[in-house]
């Protein structure tokens, strides 16, 4: 298995502009989750999938922030207007649970897009 | 809400020293609590995860243990290598509520191993 796969792995942009990140989970996984990550604030969770419906948005930092997952095997992260504090890694991690309190396994994480936006 | 806390943030140590890597959180209701590896530029790698039954867990040098009651995980390497040199972080996963789905992580520590 290929793991978890993101791209772009780097992204210089400029303030104002829209940036979209991408990931596929691993096949078979039916949890995904987008973190970001700063040193300030460490790794913070964003937004949670199950079964390509959004869960858990609570995380997201603001309306220039959407996420979604069209289909099992793709998710995007999108930011427009794109702002300088918003430079940090941006993680996608993906699990498979089976429904229920007990049935969340561990998260394989993706190599990140470390974001930079001028 | 759940604090995760990691102590020391660096360490710096010679090739071949037996270390401990802590971890502490505020509330005890865990479903389990997991230990990753972070290169630079990388992502995390998943090291050991430790159900709240266990009390601990080994992968060849590693060996991870939980004091659920106490909120309490240490992270032992033993005859650490210059491999060894990433940061470490550790994330739990909470017991109640409707978000145990959820993992909060700690900031980590930057372990470096000295040839």
């Amino acid at each position: 298995d290929a793991g978890v796969i993101q791209s772009p792995r780097h992204e210089v942009t400029e303030m104002g502009q829209e940036v979209t990140l991408r990931c596929k989970p691993i096949s078979g996984h039916n949890s995904l989750f987008w973190y970001r990550q700063t040193m300030m604030r460490g790794l913070e969770l964003l937004i949670y999938f199950n079964n390509n419906v959004p869960i858990d948005d609570s995380g997201m930092p603001e309306d220039r922030f959407s996420a979604k997952m069209p289909n099992a095997s793709f998710s995007t992260l999108k930011i427009q207007p794109s702002e300088p504090r918003d430079s940090a890694v941006y993680f996608c991690a993906s699990s498979r649970s089976r429904g229920g309190a007990r049935s969340y396994n561990e998260q394989f994480f993706g190599p990140g897009t470390r974001l930079t936006v001028l | 809400k759940q604090e995760v806390t990691q102590i020391p943030a660096a360490l710096s140590v010679p090739e071949g020293e037996n270390l401990v890597l802590n971890c502490s959180f505020t509330d005890s209701a865990i479903y389990n609590l997991q230990w990753f590896r972070q290169d630079p530029g990388k992502g995390l790698t998943s090291l050991l995860l430790i159900q709240s039954s266990q009390r601990e867990q080994t992968s060849g040098r590693l060996n991870a243990s939980l004091d659920k009651s106490s909120g309490r995980s240490t992270l032992y390497i033993a005859a650490s290598q210059p491999g060894d040199s990433a940061t470490y972080l550790c994330a739990v996963r909470q017991e109640s509520g409707g978000s145990n789905y959820k993992l909060t992580f700690g900031k980590g520590t930057l372990l470096t191993v000295n040839p």
